[in-house]
């Protein structure tokens, strides 16, 4: 059974610029989650998708934005681009809200 | 407030050692407490606990949940070099709030 795939692995992009990161789930999972990851403040929640409803959302800016599709297939969008948004971005799919929940590699974004 | 706080933010064994690292986490909307191992990229999940004095083992990792007094450890027994890794914690408020609020981890580093 394929495990959770997040593409790209790596981007760099400039400040202002928009970025679209893609998860696709453990076959079968319905919900999927996105998290950053920093050194300074560890993983932090991003926002939550379960058939195609965005249930749950983090403390982050409105640039931060997602859809889930309805093969569950998932993609978080960045609109400008800022340094701090340099980040491990991290998805998790899990069967039900209430389940184990797998992470993919992540993709590391860095923004100059 | 929202909160998971692990202990000892990190720790230096040798092998052989038995290690407990330690998870504290507020009550609010809770459903679950997960167990991850990070080593480079994505965490590994190692175990979910929802039950009360119910141990969950897997070889020499092991896991219980003290849901009164609102903690969770994870020991690790005969420590290897391969258990060096960032821990993580993560508390799941599950249903329609489905999140994970993670701890800042702990990293291990287990020398020869």
């Amino acid at each position: 059974k394929a495990g959770v795939t997040q593409t790209p692995r790596y981007l760099i992009k400039t400040r202002g610029q928009q970025v679209t990161l893609s998860c696709s789930p453990i076959s079968g999972h319905r919900s999927v989650s996105w998290y950053q990851q920093t050194p300074g403040q560890g993983l932090q929640f991003l926002f939550e998708y379960f058939s195609e409803t965005q249930r749950n959302k983090g403390n982050f800016p409105g640039r931060f934005s997602g859809r889930q599709f309805s093969n569950s297939r998932s993609e978080m969008n960045v609109s400008t681009l800022e340094l701090g948004d340099s980040a491990l971005y991290l998805c998790a799919s899990s069967l039900a809200s209430g389940s184990e929940a797998f992470f993919g590699q992540g993709t590391r974004l860095t923004v100059v | 407030e929202d909160k998971v706080v692990q202990s000892p933010l990190s720790l230096v064994v040798h092998e052989g050692d038995t290690v407990t690292l330690n998870c504290s986490y507020e009550v609010t909307n809770f459903r679950s407490l997960l167990w991850y191992k990070q080593e480079k990229k994505a965490p590994t999940f190692l175990f979910m606990l929802t039950s009360s004095g119910i141990e969950k083992k897997s070889g020499r990792l092991s896991s219980i949940l003290d849901k009164k007094e609102l903690f969770s450890i994870l020991n690790i027994t005969a420590t290897q070099t391969g258990d060096s890794a960032i821990y993580l914690c993560a508390r799941n408020s599950g249903g329609s709030n489905y999140k994970l609020t993670f701890g800042k981890g702990t990293l291990l580093t287990v020398n020869p």
